[in-house]
């Protein structure tokens, strides 16, 4: 069974201190792991993929297939940055499931 | 370029009425999904299709049908709505590709079911 696990449903921090947003999965094979994000009224959008190895907006998440993780870290905040933020998995069946969402609020 | 598109954005249905919701995708995508959102429970997935002609249960399938009526269109029904079945519905597409997967997601349906 895919799982996908998010801790936190807040996370608050103040401008320019470093954001982690947790994520655990649960999946017997080579999962797809993503972030995506949702700003306030807009659609949810594909934020970045583990096997891309990439950073946007400054962001970056690692695959940790010992701890089976996938946080989400950037080291300075922004209050742009304030939104709701869904890991999601994709395993061999191509079904596509998420988490349970943290929303995080960046204060000036 | 319209992406995915669904309709409507809004609808208020009494208990034991039935509707379907629409969603089509220009992007030639294979798979499609329906997901209900609600606060503190994430998005979870209804049903999901990966291609034509084929559709599969996801988390919470009960009290909705669905249709992949072509490679475009995947319609959510619901039979005799309930007031449980509040929520913000998506659609979304993709196609699954290995290091190339990207889900593109509608703008949501927000149903309250009185």
């Amino acid at each position: 069974a895919q799982r996908v696990t998010q801790p936190e449903k807040l996370l608050s921090v103040f401008k320019g201190a470093p954001v982690e947003l947790k994520c655990n999965y649960s999946y017997s094979g080579s999962p797809e792991l993503f972030w995506y994000v949702q700003y306030s009224r807009q659609r949810l959008q594909l934020l970045l993929r583990h096997i891309s190895r990439e950073s946007i907006k400054g962001f970056t998440a690692d695959l940790n297939k010992g701890e089976t993780s996938f946080h989400l870290k950037k080291p300075f905040a922004q209050e742009e940055d304030s939104a709701m933020y869904y890991c999601a998995l994709q395993g061999g069946s191509e079904k596509l499931v998420f988490g349970k969402g943290t929303k995080l609020t960046v204060n000036p | 370029n319209a992406g995915v598109t669904q309709t409507p954005k809004f609808q208020v249905l009494k208990t034991g009425q039935s509707m379907t919701l629409q969603c089509a995708q220009d992007m030639n995508h294979n798979s499609m999904y329906w997901y209900r959102q609600d606060p503190g429970m994430g998005l979870r997935l209804i049903y999901y299709s990966a291609s034509e002609g084929t559709t599969d249960k996801g988390e919470v399938p009960n009290g909705y049908n669905v249709s992949r009526l072509n490679k475009r269109e995947f319609s959510l029904r619901l039979e005799s709505a309930a007031p449980s079945q509040t929520s913000v519905y998506f659609c979304a597409s993709s196609t699954p590709s290995r290091g190339n997967t990207e889900a593109f997601f509608g703008q949501g349906t927000r149903l309250t079911v009185v």
